[in-house]
């Protein structure tokens, strides 16, 4: 079990920018999820795969952000003309499940922060 | 849609005394977690409840769940400085793949 990965730690870009987040999850796990947590925050959930489907993003998500998880591996987090409102910890968390309401505990990368000049 | 609320939003205790933080969701779960996250780290699976007024004990720490499945408790027994951190309940709806809502978190400062 090497744990959930994300790349790169840290990003800092300007105002405008794009960016892209990585997220490794544990390799066989199949559920992967996006949060975001900002100083003093619990993680706010963002999207989850189940696999390769996107079956929820959150309605406080702009159109700005997408996620992708291609192939049920890892996952792509995009944001496109970032704002300073987006400088957070960005944290992707997998878990192993079997049926809709599986419940089983959700494994945390590092997160990558994000700070917008 | 779905709120968890968590209660305080922070304590300072003497090691050695207790220390209790409440969670409260706006809608009944299908099961809740707990997460502890240390300064710097990530949020680190500590426990689910899934039955109505289930308590698990983990060492020092007790977790309750609700009657109605809409709140839940974590109490620490004689606090040490390893306990210092954020603790957070998670909870998930029926049908909702294990989407989890987090509370704000109660960050626990322990002194010697």
């Amino acid at each position: 079990d090497t744990g959930v990965s994300q790349n790169p730690r840290h990003k800092i870009t300007k105002r405008g920018q794009n960016v892209t987040f990585r997220c490794d999850p544990i390799s066989e796990h199949n559920r992967l999820y996006w949060y975001r947590q900002t100083l003093g925050q619990g993680p706010e959930f963002l999207t989850y795969f189940q696999n390769e489907a996107q079956l929820e993003k959150s309605r406080l998500l702009s159109d700005r952000f997408s996620a992708e998880r291609p192939k049920g591996s890892f996952s792509t987090l995009e944001i496109q003309r970032t704002e300073q409102g987006d400088s957070a910890m960005y944290l992707c968390a997998s878990s192993l499940a079997v049926g809709r309401d599986s419940n089983q505990p959700q494994h945390f990368g590092d997160g990558t922060r994000l700070s917008i000049l | 849609g779905q709120q968890v609320m968590q209660i305080p939003q922070y304590q300072h205790v003497q090691e050695g005394e207790d220390f209790t933080t409440y969670c409260n969701s706006s809608t009944t779960l299908s099961n809740i977690q707990w997460y502890k996250q240390r300064p710097g780290g990530h949020p680190v699976f500590l426990i689910q409840l899934v039955k109505s007024g289930e308590v698990k004990k983990q060492k020092r720490l007790t977790f309750q769940f609700g009657e109605a499945k809409k709140n839940s408790s974590l109490h620490i027994t004689a606090t040490q400085t390893t306990d210092v951190g954020t603790y957070f309940c998670a909870g998930s709806e029926f049908g909702g793949y294990n989407k989890l809502i987090f509370g704000a978190g109660t960050r626990l400062a322990v002194h010697p």
